[in-house]
């Protein structure tokens, strides 16, 4: 399973974007990459996943670069309710009993 | 979206005594569902893989008689602390797949053992 690096922790403020960046050098041709976020006292809540290039969804964008060694998970305009830990996760989607296997995480305050 | 269900969100209970924490999937069919657990301040780590209709994978470390994971049904598995002391209290989070999708996770069980 490829190891993930975050940082350990961000401050913002509410209406900036918040951009956190993932390394994955060991990244796996059929790996995908996922973020979580999680508040305290509550299960991981899945944010987006991508493989390649830039994803969009509704709350946050994905971007990957061509050689997948790295991911920037940016949330645009965060607001208080966006202070959580954000987690990165590598591994290949759709496998039977695919293990995630958690790194610290980022934890990010976002100060009013 | 994908919904997983945790029972019960909380519990306290007295040293000796075996606890049952439920995980089901609501709205589709979980082929594989993971028990972790929490300390605080700290990551998720992963304690057991289930598959429904056979026996759990455990992760190195994690004691498979202390830690008895059933999985009856496609929506369903239980994980139940055999006679829990202190040192089992934590934060205990099962989840879900199904096909390609992410895994979806359960909000929880605080488990407090005095």
């Amino acid at each position: 399973l490829a190891k993930t690096t975050q940082p350990i922790s961000m401050d913002s403020y509410e209406g900036q974007e918040v951009n956190i960046t993932c390394s994955h050098n060991n990244i796996a041709t059929n790996d995908y990459i996922t973020w979580y976020q999680q508040f305290p006292s509550q299960g991981p809540r899945f944010i987006i996943q991508g493989y390649k290039t830039k994803v969009t969804n509704e709350v946050a964008s994905l971007f990957i670069p061509a050689d997948r060694k790295s991911s920037t998970l940016s949330l645009p305009r965060v607001s208080l309710s966006d202070t959580a830990v954000y987690y990165c996760l590598v591994g290949p989607a759709g496998a039977a009993g695919n293990k995630l296997t958690f790194g610290g995480g980022t934890r990010v305050l976002v100060k009013p | 979206g994908a919904v997983v269900s945790q029972h019960p969100s909380r519990v306290i209970c007295k040293s000796g005594t075996s606890v049952k924490i439920e995980c089901r999937s609501l709205d589709f069919q979980a082929t594989t569902m993971f028990w972790y657990r929490q300390f605080p301040k700290q990551s998720l780590m992963l304690m057991a893989t289930s598959n429904e209709g056979s026996k759990a994978t455990y992760e190195q470390g994690v004691e498979k008689d202390k830690f008895l994971i059933n999985h009856a049904s496609l929506t369903l598995s239980t994980l139940t602390v055999t006679s829990a002391h202190p040192e089992d209290s934590s934060f205990y989070i099962c989840s879900a797949e199904w096909g390609s999708q992410p895994q979806h996770f359960g909000d929880g069980t605080r488990l407090s053992i005095l």
